[in-house]
């Protein structure tokens, strides 16, 4: 079974810095891919970086970057020069490969709030 | 290009009553799936489809069901509605059987069962 394990339920940073959001993973697949989303107040979710399990680099999109360390199984999120707008909850999420038995279904951890202060 | 719509966006019911959700997406994808989120927590699965016509359990089936009649199409029906249903409820699709692939989210549906 996949197993998602976020241990920050809130995060507070200020404006223009940076932040690191925690995921830790569980699984027995040997490839698999994590996904992290952010679900802002008004409730939808909004894809922000994946990262393969085979992938050599780590998986960067503008002022997101994936520090993924297979060996620990972590897969944090930094968010570059924190803007108000990124104000969210961040779910980290697992999709499974050969295990999966075909359903492909996102694995999600609980999340963490980020507020960014001005 | 509307990607994934949900239907209703909010719902009130009474225990005992009954309702359907539907998830509409229009990017020809094979892949689709329920999920719950409940306050604190993330996403949850319920139910997903491989494909038209197939539909399949997953963490959390109890008192739903589906059906997937056309491929665009994937219904999530409450037989007969309970206070541990008052949920936020997401569609998702995706577009083939890799797990490299994003899945994309509808807005969601806010229901509440008194």
């Amino acid at each position: 079974a996949q197993k998602i394990t976020q241990t920050q339920p809130g995060m507070f940073v200020q404006e223009k810095e940076a932040v690191t959001l925690d995921c830790t993973y569980d699984t027995s697949d040997p490839s698999y891919g994590l996904f992290w989303y952010k679900q802002p107040s008004s409730g939808e979710m909004i894809f922000l970086i994946y990262q393969g399990s085979y992938d050599q680099q780590n998986a960067t999109e503008g002022r997101y970057s994936l520090n993924f360390q297979k060996a620990r199984k972590s897969a944090n999120l930094v968010i570059s020069a924190s803007q108000l707008g990124d104000s969210a909850m961040y779910f980290c999420a697992m999709r499974g490969g050969a295990m999966d038995t075909g359903r492909r279904a996102l694995t999600f951890g609980s999340g963490t709030r980020l507020q960014v202060q001005p | 290009n509307a990607g994934v719509t949900q239907t209703p966006k909010f719902r009130v019911l009474k225990t005992g009553q009954s309702m359907t959700l539907l998830c509409a997406q229009d990017m020809n994808h094979e892949y689709m799936y329920w999920y719950r989120q409940d306050p604190g927590m993330g996403l949850r699965l319920i139910h997903y489809s491989v494909g038209e016509g197939t539909t399949a359990k997953g963490e959390v089936p109890d008192g739903y069901n589906v059906s997937r009649l056309k491929k665009q199409n994937f219904l999530l029906g409450l037989e007969s509605a309970a206070p541990s249903q008052t949920s936020v409820y997401f569609c998702a699709s995706s577009y083939g059987t890799a797990f490299t692939y994003e899945q994309y989210f509808g807005p969601g549906t806010r229901l509440t069962v008194t």
